[in-house]
């Protein structure tokens, strides 16, 4: 079985400042994973996603992730806050067929 | 970009109606899913779809859901008699292989269809 554990629900960060959202999951396998954001009133956009390739992974808007087996952990890191980056934030498991599984999301907060 | 679109954005339903919720995956995509999630709750899956059949389904995905690829584009979710606990914001999303495969190439989902059943 596979799961997924977002382990903040809230982060609140100041403008211009590194975010880090934190996801550790179990697989019995060698999983894929994914960060999708959620803007309000808008669909699950994919941030990245790590399938085996490179170990930390680069996505869109200056987000990346770094995936360490010994940990389990797929923690996602921006170096610098944006206002626009105030969204809903789940980091997601592909562990076998076609079912993904999803945290139960981080809210990102930006503080001008 | 190539978008997964959903429609209608909201709908309510009286408890014991049917109801239909459509979608438009990317067109040269082959899978296709319907996730759900309840305010306050985790995303869960619904379906996948390929080939014109259901390839795995969740628990909860009883005999009341249904899904359908009526006409080639339009991939549709119904609901035979909504209960309360339907209530949820429903996400349909496609892919051109599985998340899994060797491109990795991720799903890409609608913006949503928020079912509140009364």
């Amino acid at each position: 079985a596979q799961s997924v554990t977002q382990l903040d629900s809230h982060v609140s960060v100041s403008e211009g400042t590194p975010v880090l959202l934190r996801c550790n999951y179990s697989s019995s396998y060698s999983p894929s994973l994914f960060w999708y954001v959620q803007h309000p009133n808008k669909g699950l956009q994919l941030l990245l996603k790590y399938t085996s390739a490179a170990t930390l992974v680069k996505g869109i808007n200056g987000f990346e992730a770094e995936f360490k087996k010994s940990e389990t952990s797929f923690h996602l890191t921006k170096p610098s806050a944006h206002m626009s980056d105030a969204a809903e934030y789940f980091c997601v498991v592909n562990n076998a067929g076609n079912m993904l599984t999803f945290g139960g999301g981080t809210r990102l907060m930006v503080k001008p | 970009e190539p978008e997964v679109t959903q429609t209608p954005s909201h709908q309510v339903t009286q408890m014991g109606q049917e109801v239909i919720l459509r979608c438009v995956p990317i067109s040269n995509h082959l899978y296709f899913y319907w996730y759900r999630q309840i305010l306050g709750q985790k995303v869960e899956f619904l379906v996948s779809f390929y080939n014109n059949e259901i390839s795995e389904k969740s628990e909860i995905f009883d005999d009341q859901f249904s899904v359908e690829r009526p006409d080639g584009s339009n991939f549709t979710l119904k609901i035979r008699s909504t209960k309360l606990e339907d209530s949820a914001m429903y996400f349909c999303a496609s892919s051109e292989e599985t998340g899994r495969g060797p491109k990795g190439y991720g799903y890409t989902f609608g913006s949503g269809t928020r079912l509140t059943v009364v």
